[in-house]
């Protein structure tokens, strides 16, 4: 079956980095987009950035441009989120999810926790 | 990049139905038709109910329908269940190539 599996999460302190992993199986792996989307504690859900199928064009929000790096190891069916220069308003369960149309994340796991603090 | 804009919270009773709506605007929401909704229990993945505006997902209840008009999109539970209590999210794609969500909606059981 379709899993996602999200790692990496951790505290950091601010200006610190932190690299997020997606494992994915139970699919073709490269048929797909990919979403990250983050929830802060007590927040609503804010779509982070979105990589394509070929890795080939990616798109982020304001609130990360120039900060966090999407990508993707088709060969290793992995999904990564390189983040840096942390602020503290980045602490989040961060989500990966594949894209089944467009925008239409289909989310499969419990997210990873990354907390960014002195 | 303005959030979308959805009620903070609706309730209703079991075997009801509720609507909660979402507001956007013509460079988001009501310029394409990809709307999504999700339903969100915390601690878990959000779950995808609805995309494309209208299409369900394969093993997501016919309770469970999406509809646009202008800049506002809605989702409907008809028939409501205990299990259905959640917070729901919309989403749409958004000119600038970025994914916009409404801010939630916290749906009650009563």
């Amino acid at each position: 079956q379709v899993q996602l599996v999200e790692s990496g999460g951790g505290e950091v302190q601010p200006g610190g980095s932190l690299r997020l992993s997606c494992a994915a199986s139970g699919f073709r792996f490269s048929n797909y987009g990919f979403h990250w989307v983050r929830q802060a504690p007590g927040k609503g859900l804010e779509w982070v950035a979105l990589i394509w199928s070929d890795g080939t064009r990616e798109n982020y929000a304001d609130s990360v441009k120039g900060r966090f790096t999407i990508s993707r190891d088709n060969s290793e069916n992995t999904l990564y989120l390189q983040m840096n220069n942390l602020r503290v308003e980045d602490t989040a369960v961060y989500y990966c999810a594949r894209d089944l149309s467009v925008a239409a994340g289909d989310y499969r796991g419990q997210g990873t926790l990354v907390t960014v603090s002195s | 990049q303005s959030a979308l804009t959805q009620p903070a919270s609706v309730s209703g009773s079991p075997g009801q139905s509720i609507t909660i709506s979402c507001i956007g605007t013509s460079s988001d929401l009501g310029g394409y038709n990809y709307v999504s909704w999700y339903q969100h229990h915390p601690g878990k993945a959000p779950k995808l109910m609805i995309y494309d505006v209208t299409n369900r997902p394969s093993g997501i209840s016919n309770r469970f329908s999406g509809s646009k008009s202008g800049n506002t999109a809605s989702l409907t539970i008809s028939g409501l269940q205990a299990e259905d209590e959640a917070d729901y999210y919309c989403s749409s794609y958004s000119s600038s190539n970025t994914v916009l969500f409404g801010g939630g909606t916290k749906m009650t059981v009563l």
